[in-house]
């Protein structure tokens, strides 16, 4: 079974408006932590923003939020206020607390943002 | 900024060619990784360390192989290099904590040619 599952493969956005882009995941450990990276066209991978199974709030960084339900077990990234920046690959990652040894990654979601 | 280095950016080598790229960490950090990834589509996990003279296959099959004799250096060799093996290679390190997160290279991109 995939353990991060992102159904969107590509999402267009109005510069200055909301995105969410999806992230379910899959896990039988309580103890787990879930990351969002971003990918621009020049390859390397950007940390953006972290929330932990436990965390009682969902986590915000700038104009990052993640919207996470964890009954549902999603971990939503919002971005507010998008600009053309934003445009490049968004990937979901998770780690679990059984076997910190392993990120497993979504396959990503490619936002483009339009002017 | 991380601290995590890869050389070389780019590589266009022939086929048959033995072929070493090289990852460097300054963080410290025990676990290390090596993902592959095709332009535009997922990381697949091709190796891991844990540690000093720990390794461990990923997800992904792969032909390469890596080794870890010092805490900052991971490197990932293929003894004779094939067009399928075009790709980019992305390094990553992370601490033990479970908290925290992965710190990517710039990673390298390969065509054999």
């Amino acid at each position: 079974a995939q353990k991060i599952t992102q159904t969107q493969p590509g999402m267009f956005v109005q510069e200055k408006e909301a995105v969410t882009l999806d992230c379910t995941y899959d896990t039988s450990d309580p103890s787990y932590g879930l990351f969002w990276y971003k990918q621009p066209s020049s390859g390397e991978m950007i940390f953006l923003i972290y929330q932990g199974s436990y965390d009682q709030q969902n986590a915000t960084e700038g104009r990052y939020s993640l919207n996470f339900q964890k009954a549902r077990k999603s971990a939503n990234l919002v971005i507010s206020a998008s600009q053309l920046g934003d445009s490049a690959m968004y990937f979901c990652a998770m780690r679990e607390g059984g076997n910190f040894n392993k990120f497993y990654f979504g396959s990503g979601t490619k936002l483009n943002v339009k002017p | 900024e991380a601290d995590i280095y890869q050389t070389p950016r780019y590589l266009v080598i022939g086929t048959g060619k033995k072929i070493t790229l090289e990852c460097s960490q300054t963080m410290g950090h025990d676990k290390m990784y090596w993902y592959q990834q095709d332009p535009g589509m997922e990381l697949h996990l091709i190796h891991y360390s844990y540690g000093v003279n720990s390794t461990e296959k990923g997800d992904l099959s792969s032909e390469s192989t890596v080794s870890r004799i010092r805490t900052e250096h991971f490197p990932l060799t293929l003894e004779s290099a094939r067009p399928s093996h075009t790709s980019q290679y992305l390094c990553a390190s992370s601490d033990y904590r479970g908290h925290t997160e992965a710190f990517f290279g710039q990673g390298t991109r390969l065509t054999v040619v």
